[in-house]
């Protein structure tokens, strides 16, 4: 399968500060990726779909300006949060779709955002 | 209204034994459905994929079936083993809705017992 990986894995920021977290596809062209939010014992939520050099989907009550979702190439896809508070801190996972695996979609290990 | 379900948010099984977990969906056509593995905090990895034109899809201890008319997709897996513990999520995509996108049932979390 493929391999998805995200940076930073845990990250602690003051409030009303910016995160930035990557998502990378190490060897495949990753042609969509996808933002989720999952909290504690829930399940995934999608916060927004993004293809390469295109503006990204967002899903109904996700913020795009509190949210911002880069996917400049075929392998990396940003996504910042901007003006960081306390109900942001959640576990932020990007997954991927894309050249050869059109159907398949993968996930990275994920990122802990806490907001002091 | 459009679901997708998991039914038992947990299920515990004796070492050896075959777990049987259950998807079921409403108003949904999905073109395919898939099933991952997530360990607390960390990201969901893909396990198997079954389109909607086959019956049954096998990898090694992992079995799934998906049945269009009872809209219903069972995961098995056989000779469990306490590493097998995790939660599982079905996860289907509905091309026919403009859903191109991943939807997931909540989960079934397994503990295999020793």
């Amino acid at each position: 399968g493929a391999v998805v990986s995200q940076h930073p894995s845990r990250v602690i920021c003051k409030s009303g500060t910016s995160v930035k977290i990557e998502c990378r596809s190490l060897d495949f062209q990753a042609t969509t990726m996808f933002w989720y939010r999952q909290f504690p014992k829930k399940s995934l939520m999608l916060m927004a779909t993004s293809n390469e050099g295109s503006k990204a989907t967002y899903e109904q009550g996700v913020e795009k300006d509190k949210f911002l979702i880069n996917h400049a190439s075929l392998t990396l896809s940003t996504l910042t949060v901007t003006s960081a508070h306390p109900e942001d801190s959640s576990f932020y996972i990007c997954s991927a779709r894309g050249t050869p695996y059109y159907n398949e979609q993968f996930f990275g290990p994920g990122t802990r955002l806490t907001v002091l | 209204s459009q679901k997708i379900e998991q039914n038992s948010e947990a299920l515990n099984i004796q070492e050896g034994k075959t777990a049987t977990l259950t998807c079921n969906y409403t108003n949904y056509s999905p073109a395919y459905l898939q099933w991952y593995r997530q360990d607390p905090g960390r990201g969901p990895v893909f396990l198997l994929l079954i389109r909607e034109n086959e019956k049954e899809k096998r990898k090694e201890r992992l079995k799934v079936t998906f049945d269009t008319t009872l809209k219903q997709s069972l995961f098995h897996i056989t000779a469990s083993q306490p590493a097998d513990s995790a939660t599982y999520l079905c996860a289907l995509r509905d091309l026919s809705g403009g859903y191109n996108k991943l939807i997931f049932g909540a989960g079934t979390r397994l503990a295999v017992h020793p």
